[in-house]
């Protein structure tokens, strides 16, 4: 059973761009969490999609937006890059309670 | 706004010692969880605590949480090597799985 997949591993990016990374779930989860983590702290909440709709959202500009398909993969989409967008991206994948979470994507933003 | 704070920061220890890493959070929640992470890896689940007075233990680890006091720890036994890493706990605020993580423990084991 595979777990939750990400892609790509790592990208690079210049300020201004727009980058988009994707997320698989583990099989039978229907939750797709997406979380930002920056060197040195603890991840943080970007949003939640759940039956093709974004449940929740966290303290993210509009500039971080996603979409999740009928397949329950998902996407974020960072739009206008910062440099302080250089984090780990991680998604993580739940039926109920319990978050499996994928091994991330490094985006660097120079 | 929901805060968790973990404590220490920082814990160098030596091999075969004892020590306790606490999770203290603001607001009620019945759902609590420790994650490891290794330098440039993603999170590894340890332990999902679902109720007051829930201990879960796994090798040299144990977990629990007091729901009243908010607080949460998790105990390392004769520490080894193995077990250096970043420990997060993460509170789930009771709205669908949106986790809060503290600001998390990096773990140092010395011979």
């Amino acid at each position: 059973d595979a777990g939750v997949t990400q892609s790509p591993t790592h990208l690079i990016k210049t300020r201004g761009q727009q980058v988009t990374l994707r997320c698989s779930p583990k099989s039978g989860h229907d939750t797709v969490s997406w979380y930002q983590q920056a060197l040195g702290q603890g991840p943080q909440f970007i949003f939640q999609y759940y039956e093709e709709e974004e449940r929740q959202r966290g303290n993210f500009p509009d500039r971080f937006s996603g979409h999740q398909f009928p397949n329950y993969s998902s996407e974020l989409n960072v739009n206008a890059l910062l440099l302080g967008d250089s984090a780990l991206y991680l998604c993580a994948s739940s039926k109920n309670y319990e978050q499996y979470f994928g091994p991330g994507t490094r985006l660097t933003v120079t | 706004e929901l805060k968790v704070e973990q404590n220490p920061l920082f814990l160098s220890m030596q091999e075969g010692k004892n020590y306790t890493i606490y999770c203290n959070y603001s607001t009620t929640s019945d759902r609590l969880y420790w994650y490891r992470q290794d330098p440039g890896k993603s999170l590894e689940s340890l332990f999902v605590l679902l109720s007051n007075g829930a201990v879960k233990q796994e090798g040299r680890l144990m977990a629990s949480l007091d729901t009243k006091a908010r607080l949460s720890t998790l105990h390392i036994t004769a520490a080894v090597h193995d077990l250096s890493a970043t420990y997060f706990c993460a509170v789930d605020a009771g709205t669908a799985s949106k986790l809060t993580f503290g600001t998390g423990t990096r773990l140092q084991v010395t011979l």
